[in-house]
């Protein structure tokens, strides 16, 4: 069946360091692909998203890039900020028997020191 | 003009107990979900409701009963709880069930004792 997996956590970085959070997924057919976050005592919001191969998701500094042939989709950012300390969820989007399903990774915690 | 509202956003209460969980959205969606998410922040789909009609039901016990009296709703009511039902619960919603983005509720904590 469809899997997220994503790099365990907790990440922990100093403001205007580089993030990477790996993400690989296995999926039957051409799934959409998103990164959602989760910031303190809310739900998910959608981050970014990729709908096909090749394509990249940016958003708020965020880029991710729809990787078919390392099945990955690796969430990156250039200089993080302490508020971007949240959970990020890598998840996928697919159709099956049972109809559109989404399937979300195991959360990356990431604390951003000041 | 909170999009998806759940409430309690707390809820502590006694093994064997039976509670319901409310949700609403306000944003015209068709399709609204919940989900469970465990101590590890596994977040795993229960149901999928599609104009008021069930969609997805994965394997969930059925002490857990969805309902949903409009397209707006989405009710969670769990009987007879039991330890490893303490999660947060999330509502979701999504434009129809093809819709990439779902839009989530702020999340509702259940702890059984």
């Amino acid at each position: 069946g469809n899997s997220v997996t994503q790099m365990e956590g907790p990440v922990t970085l100093s403001e205007e360091a580089f993030l990477t959070i790996n993400c690989t997924y296995t999926a039957t057919g051409y799934p959409s692909l998103f990164w959602y976050v989760q910031y303190p005592g809310e739900g998910l919001q959608l981050l970014l998203k990729a709908t096909k191969a090749d394509d990249k998701g940016s958003n708020k500094g965020f880029e991710a890039t729809y990787r078919k042939e390392t099945t990955s989709f690796h969430l990156e950012k250039g200089s993080v900020q302490v508020s971007d300390s949240a959970v990020y969820f890598c998840a996928l989007r697919s159709r099956g028997t049972g109809g559109f399903k989404t399937i979300f990774g195991a959360g990356t915690r990431l604390f951003v020191k000041a | 003009d909170t999009a998806v509202s759940q409430t309690p956003k707390y809820l502590v209460t006694q093994m064997g107990n039976d509670k319901s969980i409310k949700c609403e959205q306000n944003l015209g969606h068709d399709t609204m979900y919940w989900y469970k998410q465990d101590s590890k922040k596994f977040l795993k789909i229960m149901f999928s409701y599609n104009n008021k009609e069930l969609i997805i039901n994965e394997t969930v016990p059925n002490r857990f009963s969805p309902k949903s009296p409009d397209k707006a709703h989405l009710n969670l009511h769990i009987n007879s709880l039991e330890l490893g039902d303490s999660a947060v619960y999330f509502c979701a919603s999504s434009q129809d069930p093809a819709a990439d983005e779902q839009f989530f509720g702020p999340g509702t904590r259940l702890t059984v004792l």
